[in-house]
């Protein structure tokens, strides 16, 4: 079954790092790229990351992506409070067809 | 100006049927690929179609119930959803491929999304 895994919660304290994890598959981390979303209470998702580690221009440095094999990661340096927000990995699966995305993780500064 | 506007939501009964515009504006409509994103109350968020000048694509959770079709000359692009479920209660988001070009798959990497609209299904 394709699906891509991330950690329910996270939290950091104000100023230090921390990351989020994406695990999938062959299907479609493996192969295709990955995507990062960050999305604020009652407001559509945000484009974070896109095709792996490529930073859109207004978003900040501290925000940075990676991926290996069929495993991914956000990275959010220097915590605000105004990242708290949920974020999700996306990418698109060669068996399904379509884009997967994960559960989404809550990250919650300290 | 927002670049992706959503519209037709509202509270509709099991098996009825409602059709999504999205009305799209600053960007070369006909030159990127479309999607439908969709986020239950609560919940995260679910991808239900991707559409390009060569292809369109369903999740398995929509399919054979829900089109979704283009319109470039009226930079629309719509959901239609049949045989509608109390599951499919849900905000509805249109979403830009980043990349340019008409391709026979999606890529996950959406720039622009509508602010969403509202589909409730009930009795």
């Amino acid at each position: 079954q394709s699906v891509l895994t991330q950690p329910t919660s996270v939290s950091g304290i104000s100023g230090q790092r921390v990351t989020i994890s994406c695990s999938g598959s062959s299907s479609n981390i493996g192969s295709n790229s990955v995507n990062w979303y960050q999305q604020l209470p009652g407001t559509a998702p945000k484009l974070l990351i896109r095709y792996n580690n490529q930073r859109p221009s207004a978003v900040p440095d501290r925000f940075s992506g990676s991926r290996s094999g069929t495993s991914a990661s956000l990275a959010i340096s220097g915590l605000q409070s105004d990242d708290e927000a949920d974020y999700y990995c996306a990418a698109w699966d060669d068996s399904l067809n379509g884009v997967l995305f994960g559960g989404g993780t809550k990250l919650t500064v300290l | 100006e927002l670049p992706l506007v959503e519209s037709g939501g509202g509270l509709i009964q099991p098996g009825g049927s409602l059709r999504l515009s999205c009305a799209a504006s600053g960007f070369m409509f006909s030159n990127y690929g479309m999607n439908w994103v969709r986020q239950a109350p609560g919940k995260g968020l679910e991808w239900i179609a991707y559409i390009s000048s060569r292809t369109a694509s369903y999740a398995d959770s929509v399919k054979g119930r829900f089109t979704i079709s283009k319109d470039s000359d009226k930079n629309l692009l719509y959901l239609q959803m049949s045989r509608l479920r109390v599951e499919d209660t849900a905000v509805y988001y249109c979403a830009k491929e980043w990349a340019e070009g008409n391709y026979y798959s999606g890529s996950g990497s959406f720039d622009f999304w509508g602010p969403g609209t509202l589909v409730a299904v009930s009795s």
